[in-house]
Parts: structure tokens; sequence; C-alpha cells
């Protein structure tokens, strides 16, 4: 069964940093492509960062651009966020995710960041 | 950046209605759209990919069509489990945006 955990999730000052992480098992990890995707509150979904398989290539949103860090250890399936100089806009939910090469067919359950001003 | 609309925002339906869900982009991306459901309190869940393929697992009802800058997603006949909020996504420009969904309730 494949299995997406999220933790790291928390209240955090405005300016502040925080480090998400994304215990992954049930498929092959270190070969796909993985997501970071928020949803504030009763909003929509947005893409915010992205890695290939073996981190080399990583992307941003503009939005969280040259603030967030995205990063992976295949040796124990882990997906990272970093998250810096966070703002109330940032506040979220956070949803680990793997991207089949097509679309993204994994979800975790998702980890609150809430950010206060 | 390319966007994509999503209408109509809100959809009041019975089940055993058919309906179809649409989705525009700014730009042309061929057939690189997915359709997501999401329930409240629940992560997304993948229907369809590049446009018209049916993700593992999903029923037969549900349908996709387009390419190019225009797409829907078809219900043939609405079961109560169906009554949710549709995203549809574009991967052919990062960053991979999102519609802004539309809410499917019941009437």
């Amino acid at each position: 069964e494949v299995q997406l955990v999220e933790s790291g999730g928390g209240l955090v000052q405005s300016g502040g940093s925080l480090r998400l992480s994304c215990a992954a098992s049930g498929f092959s990890f270190s070969t796909s492509a993985m997501h970071w995707v928020r949803q504030a509150p009763g909003k929509g979904l947005e893409c915010v960062s992205a890695i290939n398989y073996n981190g080399v290539s990583t992307y941003y949103a503009n939005s969280v651009k040259g603030r967030f860090t995205i990063s992976r250890d295949n040796s124990k399936n882990t997906l990272f966020l970093q998250m810096g100089s966070l703002r109330p806009e940032d506040m979220a939910v956070y949803y680990c995710a793997r991207f089949s090469g097509v679309a993204i067919d994994y979800w975790g359950q998702g980890t609150l960041v809430t950010v206060s001003a | 950046e390319i966007v994509l609309t999503q209408s109509p925002a809100t959809l009041s339906l019975s089940p055993g209605d058919r309906v179809s869900l649409s989705c525009r982009a700014s730009q042309g991306i061929s057939s690189y759209l997915a359709w997501y459901q999401q329930k409240p309190g629940q992560a997304p869940r993948l229907l369809i990919y590049d446009a018209s393929n049916r993700a593992t697992g999903i029923p037969a009802r549900f349908s996709g069509s387009g390419s190019g800058t225009d797409f829907a997603l078809t219900i043939s006949s609405l079961e109560p489990e169906d009554f949710a909020v549709y995203y549809c996504q574009q991967r052919s420009n990062w960053p991979f945006t999102f519609g802004p969904g539309t809410k499917v309730d019941i009437k």
C-alpha cells in the first residue's frame, strides 16, 4: 500500500522557518518525481515545488522562489520542504505528492502550516 | 504561467444527472491535462490524466475530452459520492497550475 506521511507542520510567526518532511512507502521512491502542493483554507490547489527522481532538478512557484527549498533523501525514502521567511499567505495545508510522469497519482493526508502575523 | 479557468464555479444537481465540467487553458497545452476530485477534509484524488485516460480504479461514468485549450470532464450519471469539488491541472509548463475548481453539490 502506498503511503505518504507528512510531518513538521505547525504554528510559526511571520518571518520564521519550518521544515516539512514526507515519509514515503509502498512504491519506488527513488525513481519517482515528487511535488509539494498546498491549499490555503477554503481555497484551491497550488503546486509550490517539485523535484526529479535524483534531486538534480528542482522547480518552484514564483510565490515561494528564494524562500523555500525542496530536497530528498532517497536512502531514507523521505522528501523535504525547507520553508523560510514565512508569510501569512503561506498558511495552508501542505500535501506531499508523487508525480507519475503524467499526473499526481498519490497524495499524503497533508500537514497544516499556520503563520501568525 | 498558464492560467486555467473552470466553469461554472458551482453546480447544483441531483443524483442521476449528467454533468459536463469545463476547463479552459490560457494557451495550448496539447493533451497535458488531469482532473482531480476532492471531498471535504480529504486529499485530492486523480480521476483523469492526459485529458481522456481514466486513472486506475476510476468508474467508467467519468470521462474526459479535449485538447489544446478546451477540455471537459463528464460524469454520465451522478452518484451520491460524486458530490465534491473538481479541479483540472496542466503539466505542459512549470508551474503545473490548477484551475480554481468547480463544486458539484446536491440540489
